[in-house]
This record gives structure tokens, sequence and C-alpha cells, in this order.
């Protein structure tokens, strides 16, 4: 049973405009939440991520929202760049485990 | 010197064939993980080791061992490969802190059962 899910495999943007993902997830016990970005032939690095008690966690471009009642969290980038292609995970963890869960991943195409 | 070195990057093999993926780090962290990655599926956890006395089964571990030879070394290991075992894997490390929770990923073996 999938714990944290991305329902969106693919999304296509233009350069200089916003780029959201989207990701929700199931278990109320999830207290952290983080977001990884992968390049082909690499593995994946994190990029951003967000405790339980905020909504908002902002680092330069990106911008990732949590809704914990909704369990659902997006990772904005703006504006989004060429080198922002790639694939992006979301992840999330909790007291009750010591290890993340991983979703299914997204690819983001921004386009010139 | 990457943080995390995984050996070999591409590797072929047949059916029923033993095979073992390596794994080796310079961050100084105990924890070290093996993930697949599979299309549509994301990442999936095989196996976890916290220490070199401490190891566990992740959540899709049958037909898989490993092996934590020292703080710095994790090995995996496939005892008779199969097609459906064809997929990128990966190992990670962390420090196990929650605040940071982040892991670092080494660049992945491509492994393909023929």
């Amino acid at each position: 049973d999938q714990q944290v899910k991305q329902n969106s495999p693919s999304l296509s943007v233009q350069e200089g405009r916003i780029s959201i993902l989207n990701c929700d997830y199931t278990n109320s016990m999830f207290d952290y939440f983080l977001w990884y970005k992968k390049y082909p032939a690499e593995g994946p690095t994190f990029l951003i991520s967000i405790s339980s008690i905020k909504d908002k966690n902002e680092d330069g471009r990106f911008t990732v929202f949590l809704n914990k009642s909704a369990k659902h969290l997006s990772l904005h980038i703006v504006p989004s760049q060429p080198g922002d292609s790639a694939v992006y995970f979301c992840a999330a963890s909790g007291a009750f485990t010591d290890k993340l869960i991983f979703g299914t991943g997204t690819r983001l195409q921004v386009f010139p | 010197d990457a943080d995390v070195t995984q050996t070999p990057r591409n590797r072929i093999t047949k059916t029923g064939k033993r095979i073992m993926l390596e794994c080796s780090q310079t961050k100084g962290h105990d924890r070290m993980y093996w993930y697949r990655q599979d299309p549509g599926l994301g990442l999936r956890l095989i196996y976890y080791s916290f220490d070199v006395k401490d190891i566990n089964k992740g959540e899709i571990s049958d037909g898989y061992s490993v092996s934590r030879q020292a703080q710095a070394k994790f090995s995996l290991s496939l005892e008779s490969a199969i097609p459906n075992q064809t997929a990128l894997y990966f190992c990670a490390t962390s420090d196990g802190d929650r605040v940071t929770y982040g892991y670092t990923f080494g660049s992945g073996t491509r492994l393909t059962v023929v």
C-alpha cells in the first residue's frame, strides 16, 4: 500500500513560469517531509524539507507547503529554469519509523 | 571522491547467477540503506543497517541479502538473480538526525538480468 503518492508522473512547464509538484500521504503519523531531486545517471539529492509543525518553508526559488488536514504537500518552483528539469521525489518520515518512505516521483520538464 | 560510491555502475547478468553490489561511504554515517527504483514505483527500501551489528529488512527484501562489513561498507547480494530484479539500485547513508534527516545517495547501479 503506497503511503506516499505522487499522482502526476510528469509535468511540463515553460521557463520563467511556476512549477507545482504535488504529493499526498495517508499516514497521519508522518511528521517530517522532504523533497529530493534526481538527474539522469545520478542519485537523488536533498532539496528542501518541512516539519509538520510548519505549513510553509522557503529556500530561494523553492517553497514547500504542507496541508496536514488534507495530508497533502506541494513543491513550488518560481521561476522555473531549464536546469530544474529532473525527477522529483517527495518523502516522509515519522517518529515511529527510522526510515524515509518515498513517493513514485514526478518528471518535470522545463522548456524555453 | 564521492561521499557514497557504488560499484559497479552498470551490470548485465544472467538469470540464476549470484551477484553482489557494493557500496562504500566516507560520510562517517552509521546508517546505510539499499533502495531500488522502478518506473512508476519510485524508491523502495530493500534493507537498512543502523550499525555493523544491526541489519533490518525493508519492504521488498525477498530475494536479496546484505552484509555490513564495516561502518563504511554495505553490500547487497542477489542470491539467484531473476529478470524482475532488473532495476536501478541506490545505496544511501544518513546520520539519523531527525531535523535534517537528509540522505546522501550514491549514483546508482543499473542492473539488468537477462
